[in-house]
């Protein structure tokens, strides 16, 4: 069955602490992975997918095929990156279907 | 940047009515709109995929006569909750794709059904 886990519902850290939010998934194939973002009363956005490779706002993720993760990293936290942090995969054969994991609320305190 | 309208952002209403929710891509077409459910402390749910001009495809163990889509245009879709009860309450999301397959999505509507 294909699933996206993100064990941590929430993660407080202080400011310039590093962040990594985690993200296993459960897919047969090769999926594509994505990092979705919700600021506090705005909707939700791509942050980023693992095919750009691209770090924005200072984030990364790698892909993990071996751990089947798609952990994303941030070096030093920055208030602004409070938010809800959604992972989800898109499986290839249905480029639809965006699959969520149940999100992790991420707080950084000053 | 591109921007999806979605209307009402909460409602409350009486077991037994319809609830309409309205999803609009306000300065791209969309030629494909999709709506979640999500209930609290869990993930988004696929409901269906909306085309424009033709019918939804819903997800397994989605009732098609109880969620009504239609996509009348290439910037309107809407959702009807039909004859809602309480396990209805969620919170719903629409999202639209421009080309190139970015999406984007609304704010959501919270249901609440009394």
């Amino acid at each position: 069955a294909q699933r996206v886990t993100q064990p941590e519902k929430l993660l407080s850290v202080f400011k310039g602490a590093p962040v990594e939010l985690k993200c296993n998934y459960s897919y047969s194939g090769s999926p594509e992975l994505f990092w979705y973002v919700q600021y506090s009363r705005q909707r939700l956005q791509l942050l980023l997918r693992h095919i750009s490779r691209e770090s924005i706002k200072g984030f990364t993720a790698d892909l993990n095929k071996g751990e089947t993760s798609f952990h994303l990293k941030k070096p030093f936290a920055q208030e602004e990156d409070s938010a809800m942090y959604y992972c989800a995969l898109r499986p290839i054969y249905n480029t639809d279907k965006l699959i969520f994991g149940t999100g992790t609320r991420l707080q950084v305190f000053p | 940047g591109a921007v999806v309208s979605q209307h009402p952002s909460w409602v409350i209403c009486k077991s037994g009515t319809s609830v309409k929710i309205e999803c609009r891509s306000l300065d791209f077409q969309a030629t494909t709109m999709f709506w979640y459910r999500q209930f609290p402390k869990q993930s988004l749910m696929l409901m269906a995929t909306s085309n424009e001009g033709s019918k939804a495809t819903y997800e397994q163990g989605v009732e098609k006569d109880k969620f009504l889509i239609n996509h009348a245009s290439l910037t309107l879709s809407t959702l009807t909750v039909t004859s809602a009860h309480p396990e209805d309450s969620s919170f719903y999301i629409c999202s639209a794709r421009m080309r190139g397959e970015k999406l984007f999505f609304g704010s959501g509507t919270q249901l609440s059904v009394l």
